[in-house]
């Protein structure tokens, strides 16, 4: 069945452009997380959604960027006005549910470098 | 800042050689999960910890989840170079659905 999808895999920006960056999760799953990976670090997490709503946003590391998932399905992470410290790798997860032990199914990651 | 240290941070071996990875933190996570991510791909699961002193086993991967739940550990019997990838210790805490990740191990196994 399909995966966790991601689009783009690559984008380059230039300093203080906007970008989106859209997720596609498993069909079915509720709970779906943005997560951000530095060059040679594990991901960091960003933001949570369960269902339409965000449940828990403390990740994101300022207010450049902000999320959406208006239909509880496929979502996307925005980032205003970019900077060279916010390239990295973008990681999009979907679970069934929201819970200790579900599992996180990720996606390839969009590849953000911002010149 | 990230909660769990993971140790080393490179290792490169020969095939059929053993290893460990370690990952550690001085907090407490209800469960404890490792992961293996290859170029351009997101990381994929490899198994789940949640009781302390719990170990599991996966073919040649052998986990260990510590007594106190503030510390896991994966041991690779026979090492291959499919085994190759970053190698992630991630940690829930009770009340949080988000994954704290490690900061990876990255290993190389040559043939």
């Amino acid at each position: 069945g399909a995966g966790v999808s991601q689009t783009p895999s690559n984008k380059v920006t230039e300093k203080g452009k906007y970008v989106e960056l859209r997720c596609d999760p498993i069909s079915g799953h509720t709970a779906l997380y943005w997560y951000r990976q530095s060059l040679g670090q594990g991901p960091e997490f960003l933001i949570y959604f369960q269902g339409t709503g965000a449940a828990d946003d403390s990740g994101l590391p300022n207010d450049r960027f902000f999320a959406v998932r208006p239909e509880g399905s496929v979502s996307t992470l925005k980032i205003q006005r970019t900077e060279r410290g916010d390239s990295a790798v973008y990681l999009c997860a979907s679970s069934l549910n929201a819970g200790a032990t579900d599992t996180q199914y990720f996606g390839p990651g969009t590849r953000l470098t911002v010149l | 800042t990230q909660l769990l240290e993971q140790s080393p941070q490179f290792l490169s071996i020969q095939e059929g050689e053993n290893l460990t990875v370690y990952c550690n933190s001085s907090s407490v996570f209800s469960s404890l999960q490792w992961y293996r991510q290859e170029p351009g791909e997101g990381p994929v699961l490899l198994v789940t910890v949640v009781t302390g002193g719990e170990v599991k086993k996966l073919k040649r991967l052998t986990f260990q989840f510590g007594d106190a739940r503030k510390d896991s550990s994966l041991h690779i019997t026979a090492a291959q170079p499919g085994d190759t990838g970053l190698y992630l210790c991630a940690g829930e805490q009770t009340g949080a659905n988000n994954l704290f990740f490690g900061t990876g191990t990255r290993l190389t196994v040559i043939p």
